[in-house]
Parts: C-alpha cells; sequence; structure tokens
C-alpha cells in the first residue's frame, strides 16, 4: 500500500502557484520523498525529490515539513501544459527493493 | 542520451495469443522495473529486475506472466494466453544504482489491446 495521501483533484488558476499537499506521516528517517506527474496516458515523469531539506529545480520546488509528516508540491507559474495527475511517493525502505509504490495522486487541472 | 525505449507502442492480441513488450533501459542502467496500469487507475508494481535477476516480483501475476532481464538486449515482459483483462498500459522504468535517493526514469509505455 502506498504510505502517502493526497487529494484526488485541485483547480489551479493558469500563472498562478499549484500547491499540492500530500501526507506520509509514517515516514521513515531515511525515506525520500518524490514527486512525479503523468499527463493523459504518457509515461511518469519525474519532478522532484528530497528528504530533509527544501528543494527546488527549474520545474517545481519542494517543501517539506520540519517533522517530516507532510510535503508540498509547488508549481510556480501553473500553465495549462502542467495539467496532469501528480503522485506523491516515498519509497519504502524495509522492502529492500526500494519499489515505488504508486497511490492515486491528485488530478490538477489548470484553467485558463 | 537516449530516454527508456519501449516497444511496440501498441500491442494488438487475440484472447490466448502471447504478448511480448520490449524495454531497453537508458544507458548504463542495470536496474529496470515493470508497472502496469489498468484504465482510469493507478500504477501498480509489477516486477523489479536486476541483469540477469529478477528481485522482486511480489506484483506479478501467479500464472502467464514472466519477465526477463539478460545480459544482453532489452528487458522483457511475456504475457501468455491474453485475456480481455490484460488490456493495461504497460509501462518500463529503469535507474542506474539501487539506493533510496535514487530516481527512476520511465519509458512511454506499451499500451496492450487484447480483443
Amino acid at each position: 500500500d502506498a504510505k502517502t495521501t493526497q487529494p484526488t483533484s485541485m483547480d489551479c488558476a493558469e500563472g498562478r502557484a499549484a500547491n499540492l499537499p500530500c501526507n506520509h506521516s509514517t515516514i521513515s528517517g531515511n525515506e525520500y520523498v518524490y514527486w512525479y506527474r503523468q499527463i493523459h496516458s504518457q509515461g511518469p515523469q519525474y519532478i522532484i525529490h528530497g528528504l530533509k531539506n527544501n528543494e527546488t529545480n527549474e520545474m517545481a520546488s519542494l517543501i517539506i515539513t520540519e517533522d517530516r509528516k507532510s510535503s508540498t508540491l509547488i508549481l510556480p507559474h501553473a500553465t495549462l501544459r502542467d495539467t496532469a495527475v501528480y503522485y506523491c511517493i516515498v519509497r519504502p525502505a524495509t522492502s529492500g527493493t526500494y519499489k515505488y509504490i504508486f497511490g492515486t495522486g491528485t488530478r490538477l487541472k489548470v484553467l485558463a | 542520451n537516449a530516454g527508456v525505449m519501449q516497444n511496440p507502442r501498441h500491442l494488438v492480441r487475440r484472447r490466448g495469443q502471447e504478448a511480448r513488450l520490449r524495454c531497453s533501459p537508458m544507458k548504463g542502467h542495470s536496474h529496470v522495473y515493470w508497472y502496469r496500469q489498468l484504465p482510469e487507475e493507478g500504477l501498480k508494481f509489477m516486477v523489479y529486475l536486476q541483469k540477469e535477476n529478477i528481485i522482486d516480483e511480489s506484483g506479478m501475476p501467479k500464472e502467464r506472466f514472466s519477465a526477463e532481464f539478460p545480459k544482453e538486449g532489452p528487458s522483457i515482459l511475456r504475457i501468455q494466453q491474453v485475456v480481455r483483462g490484460d488490456s493495461a498500459a504497460y509501462f518500463c522504468a529503469s535507474s542506474p544504482r539501487q539506493g533510496l535517493g535514487e530516481k527512476l526514469f520511465f519509458g512511454s509505455g506499451t499500451q496492450l489491446s487484447v480483443l
């Protein structure tokens, strides 16, 4: 089972920041938080990942709370092309195989 | 550096036939993961392989499904005697190493349709 919970869907106005929350209250100290997105029926696309510190790259920012029980993905200026399903993933360290377990994700719709 | 290559992009089979899906990982990647996505559902883990070894097949159906990643050539996901319920998108992902901080790179998938 996925170790994360996300809202089912969200809307965001074009040009505004999209803030996608994720709860991962059972995360272990050495487990990373990953974000991927899937546009329509394409393969999942890597966005960003982090362990403790906030991270930023050309696509997004990742804010992780101090207790690491939740995080927020921020798309600073959402465009129509950012409409996708966004998956927050914590890779379980106990399995030994480090497989990604996808939940149901958040369906983000960017509105013109 | 080419990304993860999957072929065919679309595959149509009749019930009872065999389906072979191929995945060439990114150059230098020796870890391959297969996922299945049913219509309107999320991705479900199937199997994780390293070169010549199956590491985790906990998501594979017990019958008709098999996977391999030979020393040379692509990884193959094989489905024997396909049924309509096998119709889905099958995604392959690769990574260069095993580790909690490693990210996976996904291919564009193979859409299998069983008539």
